[in-house]
């Protein structure tokens, strides 16, 4: 059974790089794309982007300039950085699988249960 | 983007009432519709993918329809565990974008 776990520092100071890593186990990363999601009360659920095994990224085009997105295969873990953070980037972050079935249907079909950030000073 | 629209926001039933949850999309996206339960304290679960097809191990009280702008979850009987928050969220373009959430409530 494949298993995603979050984990960040749970508090990140205004202007910092906020730094998250996902560990998968019970499959490898290669082979599927990997999300980042965010929760937060003001603006629900915001898909932030993707990152291919391979390394090929796609992110929402409103957080582009922020984010940087990695996957060590040796460690089988994917990373998430995003730079400046303030306020607004409170949120429980969730990574999850990408997959692709169905003539190219895309899905998120395995999900971390999130890990909280709040930014504070 | 494409904005995504649920409703009703929240409802209440009961055990074994069939219930259904509407999705729209601001444009059309064909069938690039996936639906996603979620509990407190859980990890989301993907239900349905390509707005028909069940995900492994999903109860097929679950039925996923429509197509264009569209779509309805529909559980026939709900059961207990069934209780939570559900969310639509298009693969049409990308950035991939969610609805509101809709959150099924005990009567």
């Amino acid at each position: 059974q494949v298993h995603l776990q979050e984990s960040g520092p749970g508090l990140a100071r205004p202007s910092e790089t906020l730094s998250l890593t996902c560990t998968v186990s019970g499959d490898s990363v290669n082979g599927y794309y990997w999300n980042w999601i965010r929760q937060s009360p003001g603006k629900g659920l915001e898909w932030m982007g993707y990152i291919y095994y391979s390394g090929r990224g796609t992110y929402n085009p409103s957080l582009r300039s922020r984010l940087t997105m990695s996957v060590d295969r040796s460690m089988n873990q994917v990373s998430l950085k995003v730079n400046s953070v303030t306020a607004a980037d409170t949120a429980v972050y969730f990574c999850a699988r990408g997959n692709r079935a169905n003539f190219n249907h895309y899905f998120m079909d395995v999900w971390g249960i999130g890990t909280t950030v709040t930014v504070s000073s | 983007d494409i904005q995504m629209t649920q409703s009703p926001s929240s409802l209440a039933a009961s055990v074994g009432d069939r219930v259904t949850l509407t999705c729209r999309a601001s444009q059309p996206i064909q069938t690039y519709l996936n639906w996603y339960q979620w509990k407190p304290g859980q990890a989301p679960k993907l239900l349905v993918y390509a707005a028909t097809s069940l995900q492994g191990g999903v109860p097929s009280r679950f039925r996923g329809s429509g197509s264009g702008t569209d779509f309805t979850l529909t559980i026939s009987s709900l059961q207990p565990e069934d209780f939570a928050t559900y969310y639509c969220q298009q693969a049409n373009s990308p950035p991939l974008t969610f609805g509101g959430g809709t959150k099924v409530e005990i009567k």
